[in-house]
């Protein structure tokens, strides 16, 4: 059965330390691996994508298929990086996706 | 652009009402439409999905129901609340195929009373 699992609820970290958001996933296929993040008062929106391979404010992700995991790290934490974080999987036609119960990061100064 | 819009955006309801929910989405055609559940500690849980107009997918067994009356249109129904329909729901849109993104709307508050 398809499932992606954030095992923190909240992640505490001063600014410039570094941040690890975990994210396992079980999948029966190949999935897509998916990062979103929901700001204070702001709509959920996408924060990267495994496939692209690119970095978004700082944050990357690595899919490792060997640990079913893709944990988002950013190595110095801003302020302004606090927020709900969201990790998903969908199958390749993007039919439908699968999201974690999210990790509340908080920067503190 | 694209944008999409839920409405009410807060709805305080007695159990054993009736529920409608309404999602539109502009600026695009023939998307991909969900609705989800957002519980506390419990994330974002897909509800129904959505490709293409009068094909509604159900992801769990519940109280709802979804339809898709036009192309960019999704409407979230109930015939009778219960307590455990309270929540936020979310409504979303993809590109499907053509794309992988979901595009978020505001929400909806529900209270069951």
């Amino acid at each position: 059965a398809q499932r992606v699992t954030q095992p923190e609820k909240l992640l505490s970290v001063f600014k410039g330390a570094p941040v690890e958001l975990k994210c396992n996933y079980s999948y029966s296929g190949s999935p897509e691996l998916f990062w979103y993040v929901q700001y204070s008062r702001q709509r959920l929106q996408l924060l990267l994508r495994h496939i692209s391979r690119e970095s978004i404010k700082g944050f990357t992700a690595d899919l490792n298929k060997g640990e079913t995991s893709f944990h988002l790290k950013k190595p110095f934490a801003q302020e302004e990086d606090s927020a709900m974080y969201y990790c998903a999987l969908s199958g390749r036609n993007f039919n439908k996706f699968y999201f974690g119960s999210g990790t509340k990061l908080n920067v503190k100064p | 652009s694209q944008t999409i819009h839920q409405w009410p955006a807060t709805l305080v309801q007695p159990v054993g009402s009736p529920l409608s929910l309404e999602c539109t989405v502009e600026g695009t055609s023939n998307p991909n439409l969900y609705w989800y559940r957002q519980a506390a500690g419990r994330g974002l849980q897909l509800l129904f999905y959505s490709v293409g107009i009068g094909q509604i997918s159900s992801e769990v067994p519940q109280n709802l129901s979804a339809s898709r009356p036009q192309d960019r249109q999704f409407i979230l129904s109930s015939k009778k609340l219960l307590l455990s329909d309270s929540g936020f729901y979310l409504c979303a849109w993809s590109p499907g195929l053509e794309g992988y993104t979901q595009y978020f709307g505001p929400g909806t508050r529900l209270t069951v009373l």
